[in-house]
């Protein structure tokens, strides 16, 4: 089976705090994908990124950065220096690929205050 | 401009009424997906197309749910009728480049 567990249902930061995002999947795949997305209010999902089961390279990307580690089965997402613009409910998905369905998290929502 | 147009954004409707939800990508994408996210939950996949052929419904109430892509561009989502759990995002996404997934602005649907 395959699953996708963010075991924060919400955080609250001050901005200009770091702050991370905790991801832990499952699955019997030697090839598989993960992803963040971020959700804001209007309820549109934005795509952030995508990580291969073959790339173990961390990435960073402005503010963000993502930490894979399949040791662990872990995907974590940290925004460093969070500004309220940040807020919003962000999700960690993983599909065995070929075009399959994504499989979510329940998703974090984070607010960030001023 | 948006990679998926959806419309209506918003709806409301009563209970056992008939409700559609349309999708329609921007530039041709193979491969569709409906999905449904119900309040505090993530998505969860509803149906796949590969062009006008649906290649995964398992998760489809098909006693009330009905989709089609019948020229493998837009796509169009039924109800009928429209029970109180179906409130929901309803969200089309399509597929493009290596696996990656890009969706629609979503339709809210409130069932009374």
């Amino acid at each position: 089976a395959q699953k996708v567990t963010q075991a924060q249902t919400e955080i609250s930061v001050v901005e200009k705090e770091d702050v991370t995002l905790d991801c832990v999947y499952e699955t019997r795949d030697t090839t598989y994908y993960l992803f963040w997305y971020k959700q804001p209010p209007s309820g549109e999902l934005v795509f952030l990124i995508r990580r291969n089961s073959f790339d173990e390279q961390n990435e960073i990307s402005g503010r963000y950065s993502w930490n894979f580690q399949k040791s662990t089965s872990s995907f974590n997402f940290t925004i460093t220096a969070s500004q309220v613009v940040d807020s919003a409910v962000y999700f960690c998905a993983l599909t065995p690929g070929g075009g399959t369905a994504l499989i979510f998290g329940k998703g974090t929502t984070l607010s960030v205050s001023s | 401009e948006a990679e998926v147009a959806q419309s209506p954004r918003y709806k409301i409707t009563e209970k056992s009424q008939a409700v559609a939800f349309w999708c329609d990508p921007i530039s041709g994408h193979a491969t569709l997906y409906w999905y449904r996210q119900i309040l505090g939950q993530g998505p969860e996949l509803l149906v796949q197309f590969q062009d006008e052929s649906v290649v995964d419904d398992s998760q489809l109430p098909k006693d009330r749910f009905s989709a089609e892509r019948l020229k493998g561009v837009d796509s169009t989502l039924k109800i009928q009728p429209a029970e109180l759990g179906d409130s929901a995002m309803y969200l089309c996404a399509v597929k493009r480049g290596y696996n990656e997934q890009f969706f629609g602005p979503g339709t809210r649907l409130t069932v009374l």
